[in-house]
């Protein structure tokens, strides 16, 4: 089945320093992938959409200069987070779709998540 | 009113059980809907898919009702293992965009 690979699975970093977590698909290609984040018990919230070779879509209320997201080729998206801070701490978690399956009836496979924490 | 909405829980059932669990949607020109197992400190993993007609996997049963915007997800014969939050999941167009419900968290007991 396809496999989303997530790195890093979760990092820690100080206050005022950048984060890169990286978001592959390693057995198909991937037009489109998104990008999430999950505070505690609470669900997922879509951050933005990644397009390869154009900009990317973010959701009402998203930084886009504060989670910059690059999507250089069609198995590869980036999001990184700036200037991280520790409200940024969090659960990020990206998904693709197959571009020949698509979406429709199969879902979307999910990366393992990011765990960052900001102290 | 959120986009899609789910009892949080938890619900807590012996092992044996059967269970139910609803959602609901709000736009009404959604496209496709998911059942997906989120474990903690996990992804979410893509448990089933609701067709219209309703389906059936194992011990599991979907359900959509368009015109309710109503989608529910029945688990007979629980094990400790279904122990999970089960997120309501919904596409709302062809973007791609997936709207998720806030999950509701099972804890199948012995």
């Amino acid at each position: 089945g396809a496999v989303v690979s997530q790195h890093p699975s979760w990092v820690i970093c100080k206050s005022g320093t950048s984060v890169k977590i990286e978001c592959r698909s390693l057995d198909f290609q991937a037009t489109t992938m998104f990008w999430y984040r999950q505070f505690p018990k609470q669900s997922l919230m879509l951050m933005a959409t990644s397009n390869e070779g154009s900009k990317a879509t973010y959701e009402q209320g998203v930084e886009k200069d504060k989670f910059l997201i690059n999507h250089a080729s069609l198995t590869l998206s980036t999001l990184t987070v700036t200037s991280a801070h520790p409200e940024d701490s969090s659960f990020y978690i990206c998904s693709a779709r197959d571009n020949l399956v698509g979406g429709g009836l199969y879902g979307y496979t999910f990366g393992s998540g990011t765990r960052l924490t900001v102290v | 009113r959120k986009e899609v909405e789910q009892d949080p829980g938890p619900f807590n059932v012996p092992e044996g059980a059967t269970v139910a669990f609803n959602c609901t949607y709000s736009n009404s020109a959604s496209q496709s809907f998911f059942w997906y197992r989120q474990d903690c400190r996990k992804e979410p993993k893509l448990l089933m898919s609701v067709y219209s007609s309703g389906n059936e996997d194992g011990r599991f049963t979907a359900q959509l009702n368009r015109a309710s915007q109503y989608i529910s997800l029945l688990i007979r014969d629980s094990k400790l293992s279904d122990s999970a939050t089960y997120l309501c999941v919904v596409n709302p167009g062809n973007t791609g965009k997936l709207i998720f419900g806030q999950g509701t968290t099972l804890q199948v007991k012995p």
